[in-house]
């Protein structure tokens, strides 16, 4: 199993333009998650999803947008790129939620995306 | 929204020295994950805690959560230089599948 796979690994970009990151997860999973990660700040939730053709928002939604239109993929898509978009985006996984707690979630190897 | 804080920001120990992590949540958790990861890499599920008072332990690593269920932490015995890394914890409220992460503890070991 690759597990969970992002696509592309690196991305510069210049101020107004557009992109769609990829992620793909082979392990049937229900959830799935984009995050993006600054220095000092954690890892911040921008947009995740229950299941196929549901998403939701999550802490920093502005400037993104997510489709699940099949089960194994979630893409998110910056329609025009600032610089404060420069970040590492990290995509992940998990089995929805069972009685007495959550799954572990899955992640990616990351994105790393410069906006000049 | 809930918030989970984390503390100390960065922690740099001698090889053999302890290390502790603590994270604090603004509303009552229903459990609480933590993670690792190492430089350049992704974050990587090392335990969930979900009972009140809970008290696990991995080899050198112990992991509690608070009986109000509004606290954690990450306790490292003797410290190794594999050990360096980030660590978050990661509190679920009644968001189906939705963790709040901490801002991560920065852990330096030096030989």
């Amino acid at each position: 199993n690759a597990g969970v796979t992002q696509t592309p690994k690196f991305r510069v970009l210049k101020t107004g333009q557009s992109m769609t990151l990829l992620c793909a997860q082979d392990m049937n999973h229900e959830y799935m998650y984009w995050y993006r990660q600054d220095p000092g700040m954690g890892l911040r939730l921008i947009h995740y999803s229950v299941g196929e053709g549901t998403t939701a928002k999550g802490e920093v939604p502005d400037g993104y947008n997510v489709s699940r239109l099949k089960k194994q993929n979630f893409l998110l898509g910056l329609e025009s790129a600032a610089p404060s978009q420069t970040s590492v985006y990290f995509c992940a996984s998990s089995y929805s939620k069972f009685s007495g707690g959550y799954n572990e979630q899955f992640f990616g190897p990351g994105t790393r995306l410069t906006v000049l | 929204g809930q918030q989970v804080m984390q503390i100390p920001q960065y922690q740099h120990v001698q090889e053999g020295e302890d290390f502790t992590t603590y994270c604090n949540s603004s509303t009552t958790l229903s459990n609480i994950q933590w993670y690792k990861q190492r430089p350049g890499g992704h974050p990587v599920f090392l335990i969930q805690l979900v009972k009140s008072g809970e008290v696990k332990k991995q080899k050198r690593l112990t992991f509690q959560f608070g009986e109000a269920k509004k606290n954690s932490s990450l306790h490292i015995t003797a410290t190794q230089t594999t050990d360096v890394g980030t660590y978050f914890c990661a509190g679920g409220g009644t968001s189906y599948g939705k963790l709040t992460f901490g801002q991560g503890t920065i852990l330096t070991v030096h030989p």
